[in-house]
């Protein structure tokens, strides 16, 4: 089956810089990637998702990358601010199965 | 997008008991999914609640522990059964439709003492 891998576990980053989320998977079968954000108590959230026919997409201060040939994918978050403290999660889904699979999380700590 | 309503949203229970937590989404719905959350953790996945047969279980869950119905396309029950406080969680359905992204209910945090 699939396997989620996603660095770091925990980030820390003064607010105004950048951080950067990566996750590989193993299924090349792999073509939808979606990115969710939990905070403190709350459910997760999708904040942005990408397909494989695509290899960037931008919302706003959040980008996501997707190299298909090295099966992984990235989270950029630019100008962070302390609101965008939360856990985050990569997922991946394959075009024939339902299940989605998910990456251990990132602890994103915001300094002010 | 999906309105998913999930209840209890926690509870404490006495070990040995069950408790059994709702999820109700606005819309008729393809794939309904139970996860589990420990603290820190990320969401394992505990099984596809599949309309009108049994639901399909990951490795490491059974259906006498965790009993799933679900009776239309819109509600899914998840049974945690004689509990232990190795149980304590939180409990997530979520729902998806066709190649979409995943909607998740609000959670229900168990403790079980």
């Amino acid at each position: 089956g699939e396997n989620v891998e996603q660095h770091p576990s925990t980030l820390s980053v003064q607010e105004g810089d950048s951080a950067v989320i990566k996750c590989t998977y193993s299924d090349s079968a792999s073509n939808y990637f979606p990115w969710y954000k939990q905070e403190l108590g709350k459910r997760p959230q999708l904040i942005i998702d990408i397909r494989s026919n695509v290899g960037e997409k931008k919302d706003q201060r959040i980008a996501v990358t997707l190299n298909k040939t090295a099966k992984h994918f990235s989270l950029h978050i630019t100008e962070t601010q302390p609101e965008d403290s939360a856990v985050y999660f990569c997922a991946s889904k394959t075009n024939t199965g339902n299940q989605f699979y998910f990456g251990t999380g990132t602890s994103l700590t915001v300094i002010p | 997008s999906a309105v998913i309503s999930q209840k209890p949203s926690r509870d404490i229970c006495q070990r040995g008991t069950s408790l059994t937590i709702q999820c109700q989404v606005d819309s008729q719905v393809t794939m309904m999914f139970w996860y589990r959350q420990q603290p820190g953790q990320s969401l394992t996945l505990i099984a596809t609640a599949n309309q009108g047969s049994e639901a399909t279980y990951e490795s490491g869950f059974v259906i006498d522990k965790f009993p799933i119905s679900r009776p239309n396309l819109t509600f899914s029950t998840l049974t945690v059964s004689n509990m232990s406080p190795e149980d304590s969680s939180i409990y997530l359905c979520s729902v998806g439709q066709g190649d979409t992204e995943a909607f998740f209910g609000q959670g229900t945090r168990l403790t079980v003492v």
